[in-house]
Formats: C-alpha cells, sequence, structure tokens
C-alpha cells in the first residue's frame, strides 16, 4: 500500500526556474494539502483541495500555484523560484475533514 | 488568532526516564488536536486525535491528554527508538470547512541508551 508519494525526494534549483513538485495518492482520498516546513518552524498550509477541480489558499500561498484534475493527484507548481522557497514540501492527504491526514516523505528542495 | 505552542523545544532523556511534552493551543472552538511522529528525513506519521477537554489516549508507552488550554504526551519508561519530533496541531471547528490544521513548532525528543 503506497499512500502517499512525493516525487522528486531532492532538488536544487536556481532562481528564477521553475518546477513541479508531484503528489498522488492511492486510498481514494477527496482532501489532499500541500505544506512547507522550515527549521524550528510548524508546518505551513500552502494550498489544500476538498476535491477533483477545488482548490484554494492556505496560509502561504505566495509563489505557488496549484491544480487538481484527478482525484489521485494534486501537484504544486514553483513559477519563479526563489531563495525563500528552500524548504521541505510535505503533500498530505485525507477521507474527509475531520480524520488525520496521511503524509508523503516528502521534497527537499533548495534555491541557490 | 488561532495558534499552537509546543514546549520544550527539545528533551534529552536517559533510557528509562518518564517524562511529559507540552501542547498549548488557541482556537476559535476546537474540533479536534492531533499528535503526530516525525523521524528524520520522513513525513509526520499519526498518533492520536483528542477531541475534547479530559479525554486521554494511549499507545504503548505514549498517553495523551487533552484540557481546554493544552495537550500533554505522557512518555513512560522511553526507549531510544522513541527518538524522534513529535508535533501537536489543531483543527478549529468553524469556517474550516477543508480540514486545516495548524501546527507546533514541534519537540525534538532523545533518548539514550
Amino acid at each position: 500500500n503506497a499512500g502517499v508519494t512525493q516525487t522528486p525526494k531532492f532538488r536544487i534549483l536556481k532562481i528564477g526556474q521553475s518546477m513541479t513538485l508531484q503528489c498522488t495518492q492511492d486510498m481514494n482520498h477527496n482532501y489532499m494539502y500541500w505544506y512547507r516546513q522550515d527549521p524550528g518552524m510548524g508546518l505551513k498550509l500552502i494550498y489544500y483541495s476538498v476535491g477533483a477541480g477545488i482548490t484554494d489558499k492556505g496560509e502561504v500561498p505566495n509563489g505557488y500555484n496549484v491544480s487538481r484534475s484527478t482525484t489521485e493527484d494534486f501537484p504544486l507548481r514553483l513559477e519563479l523560484a526563489a531563495p525563500s522557497q528552500t524548504s521541505v514540501y510535505f503533500c498530505a492527504s485525507t477521507r474527509d475533514a475531520t480524520r488525520p491526514q496521511h503524509f508523503g516523505d516528502g521534497t527537499r528542495l533548495s534555491i541557490l | 488568532e488561532d495558534q499552537v505552542t509546543q514546549s520544550p523545544e527539545a528533551l534529552r532523556l536517559q533510557e528509562g526516564e518518564s517524562s511529559s511534552l507540552n501542547c498549548s493551543y488557541t482556537v476559535s472552538g476546537l474540533r479536534g488536536l492531533f499528535w503526530y511522529r516525525q523521524d528524520p528525513g520522513k513525513g509526520p506519521e499519526f498518533l492520536f486525535t483528542l477531541y475534547s477537554a479530559g479525554e486521554e489516549k494511549e499507545k504503548e508507552r505514549l498517553k495523551a491528554t487533552l484540557t481546554k488550554k493544552e495537550s500533554f504526551l505522557h512518555i513512560t519508561a522511553p526507549k531510544p527508538e522513541d527518538s524522534a519530533t513529535y508535533l501537536c496541531a489543531v483543527q478549529a471547528l468553524i469556517y474550516n470547512q477543508g480540514g486545516k490544521l495548524i501546527f507546533g513548532q514541534g519537540t525534538e525528543l532523545s533518548v539514550k541508551p
């Protein structure tokens, strides 16, 4: 049972480059989330989705975009990478809003 | 503003030395409080959900409790394999159809043999 799968695991970008962080889940969960985790800080919500075709902003959405065309996939797009976006990114999913979220193992992104 | 604060930031214990981690929260109506464990290089792993003051849940050497302002994660006779970062998160009841979580900064626990 794969759960939540994130790719790539590591990536180094140059300032101004763009990339897409991939997230897929095989649990048929409606709710999906993107967080970033910086050293000494709690996880901060970037974007979330309550189902295919529906997305909404979290606490720190600036500089990111998302789409949700299928139940399984929830990619996160960085259009113009900035050093402040150096972080570890986690994707999570859950069956409904009151249940625990299941997390992937993260993408470690460095922007130089 | 909804907020979660965990203390201490780091805790070092000897194997068998029991202790507690604290999670203080301010939220506009609590739907649930979640505890997660995070190992280095991994995503958070779910431990417990608590919904109302007075509720307690246990799993092996861990016991989580909840009051109206804080939650404690008690670790009894810890072992080195309990070493990890423990995260607390709250879910507000209102304006939260998306099930959004607010996380504390975590407590890094190290248990030495």
